[in-house]
C-alpha cells in the first residue's frame, strides 16, 4: 500500500511570502498525485493533479507542484501567498484504485 | 466533476447508538468511497463501495461496525454502529470521476459526528 509524508504540519507566514510544502510518497507502481485544499468551514477541493507528462503542473489560484520521480516527491509551491490561502493542504497519492493522504499542512497567512 | 451531498451535516449521538449517513451524487458513478477524518488527523479510507457488490473494507475497519449500502449508482449509506466517543470524527463520502482517461476523486462536505 502507498504512504504519504508531509512535514511541517503548521506553517505561518506573511502575505507575499513564498510557500513550499513538501510531499514524499512510497509506492512501487504507477501513481497519480494530487494536492487538495480545505479552506476553513469548507470541504475538500482539488487544487492540482499529476497523471503524466510535464512534471511541473499548474493548478488553481497560482499554485504549482513539481513531480520528481527520483525523489518520490510532489512538492507544492506558490510564489506569493495571500491571506485567502489560509487553509489546510493535503497531498494524496492514488495507486491500486486507492487514494492515500498525508497528514496535511495547516497554513496560516498573516495579513 | 461531481457534486456530492451528505446528510446529516452534523449530529451528536449517545454511545451505544447507531447513525446512518447518506451520500447522494448528481451523476452515476462506479466507485464510491467512505473516509474518516479524526480530529487533527488526515483522511483514512474506511471502505470502497461498488454498486451491486459488497463493500471492500480497509485494514482496521469491519462490516459489523461500518455497514455500507450501495443500492444504485448515485447513492450510498454508511452506518456507524454501536458508537463510542472514539468514533467522533468527520465522515466523508467521495466518488471517482474520470477526466481525460484518468480518475479524480471528489469529496462531499462531510458529516461531523460527536459521540457523547
Amino acid at each position: 500500500a502507498q504512504s504519504v509524508s508531509q512535514h511541517n504540519h503548521h506553517v505561518i507566514l506573511s502575505e507575499a511570502a513564498s510557500l513550499e510544502l513538501g510531499c514524499n510518497y512510497s509506492y512501487g507502481g504507477t501513481v497519480n498525485l494530487f494536492w487538495y485544499v480545505q479552506y476553513p468551514g469548507q470541504h475538500l477541493q482539488l487544487l492540482l493533479k499529476y497523471f503524466s507528462g510535464d512534471p511541473l503542473v499548474k493548478g488553481i489560484k497560482g499554485f504549482e507542484a513539481e513531480f520528481i520521480k527520483s525523489k518520490f516527491s510532489f512538492n507544492l509551491r506558490k510564489p506569493s501567498v495571500q491571506w485567502s490561502d489560509t487553509a489546510e493542504y493535503f497531498c494524496a497519492v492514488r495507486g491500486n484504485n486507492r487514494l492515500a493522504f498525508g497528514k496535511g499542512n495547516q497554513v496560516v497567512v498573516i495579513p | 466533476s461531481a457534486v456530492i451531498s451528505q446528510k446529516p451535516s452534523r449530529d451528536i449521538c449517545q454511545r451505544g447508538t447507531s447513525l446512518t449517513i447518506q451520500c447522494q451524487v448528481d451523476s452515476q458513478v462506479t466507485m464510491m468511497f467512505w473516509y474518516r477524518q479524526q480530529p487533527g488527523q488526515s483522511l483514512t479510507l474506511i471502505a470502497t463501495a461498488n454498486q451491486g457488490s459488497e463493500a471492500t473494507y480497509e485494514s482496521g475497519f469491519v462490516i459489523d461496525k461500518f455497514p455500507i449500502s450501495r443500492p444504485n449508482l448515485t447513492f450510498s449509506t454508511l452506518t456507524v454502529s454501536n458508537m463510542s466517543p472514539e468514533d467522533s470524527s468527520i465522515y466523508l463520502c467521495s466518488v471517482d470521476s474520470r477526466a481525460s482517461g484518468d480518475y479524480e476523486q471528489y469529496f462531499g462536505p462531510g458529516t461531523r459526528l460527536t459521540v457523547t
